[in-house]
């Protein structure tokens, strides 16, 4: 059974600070998916990485893919309130179908 | 291109009624994903279909819980017999894509009085 790790599980800050969070697994995977979630709301996909070291920049936002494709890390630049929210990783491997969603960081952003 | 959609988007059943919740995946997408989810919890797999068929239940409860996706229409996920505990958020997604990026419903939130 393939299990992805987030931490941490919440995070409180104050806007204009940066921020990392990390997804980790022992198990490879092809894929990483970031996906963002508000309150009432259903995930929305930010980025997929797929090759093993790549950086996907989104705005104040970088993904990073670990060499070994094993884990993943978001970091945030100079965060806003806009930025609260759940942040999931997901990992899929091709022709598996489902995919193993970790259990999400809870950032809070205050202004 | 619409987006997957998901209704109702409130639901509340007593208990031992049933719920019948409903997922149109985006155009061209033929895999649907269910998931359920706590407040302040992550998403549970629930089962993943294709048309017309089951490929994995293996976070579905053995009773009262089912889904299909027909050949035509929305996914159904039904759940028989409501208790409280099923209350939730429970959403739906579809992809196509080779690295299964999934693209997710509003959510339906289920209140089980």
């Amino acid at each position: 059974t393939q299990l992805l790790e987030q931490s941490p599980q919440f995070l409180s800050i104050q806007e204009g600070e940066n921020l990392t969070v990390y997804c980790n697994s022992s198990s490879v995977f092809s894929s990483l998916q970031w996906y963002r979630q508000e309150p009432g709301e259903g995930p929305v996909l930010l980025v997929t990485v797929v090759t093993g070291g790549e950086v996907k920049k989104l705005k104040r936002l970088t993904f990073q893919f670990g060499d070994a494709r094993k884990d993943s890390s978001l970091h945030i630049t100079a965060a806003q309130p806009g930025d609260t929210g759940l942040y999931l990783c997901a990992g899929g491997n091709t022709n598996a179908g489902k995919s193993t969603f970790g259990d999400g960081t809870t950032l809070t952003v205050k202004p | 291109n619409a987006g997957v959609m998901q209704n109702p988007r409130h639901l509340v059943r007593r208990r031992g009624q049933e719920a019948r919740l409903r997922c149109s995946p985006m155009k061209g997408h033929s895999h649907v994903y269910w998931y359920r989810q706590l407040p302040e919890e992550g998403l549970k797999f629930m089962v993943y279909l294709q048309k017309e068929n089951i490929i994995d239940e293996s976070g579905m409860p053995k009773e009262r819980f089912s889904a299909e996706f027909p050949k035509e229409g929305p996914s159904i996920l039904r759940i028989q017999q409501v208790v409280r505990g099923d209350s939730a958020a429970y959403f739906c997604a579809s992809s196509q894509g080779l690295y299964n990026e999934q693209f997710f419903g509003p959510g339906t939130r289920l209140t089980v009085l």
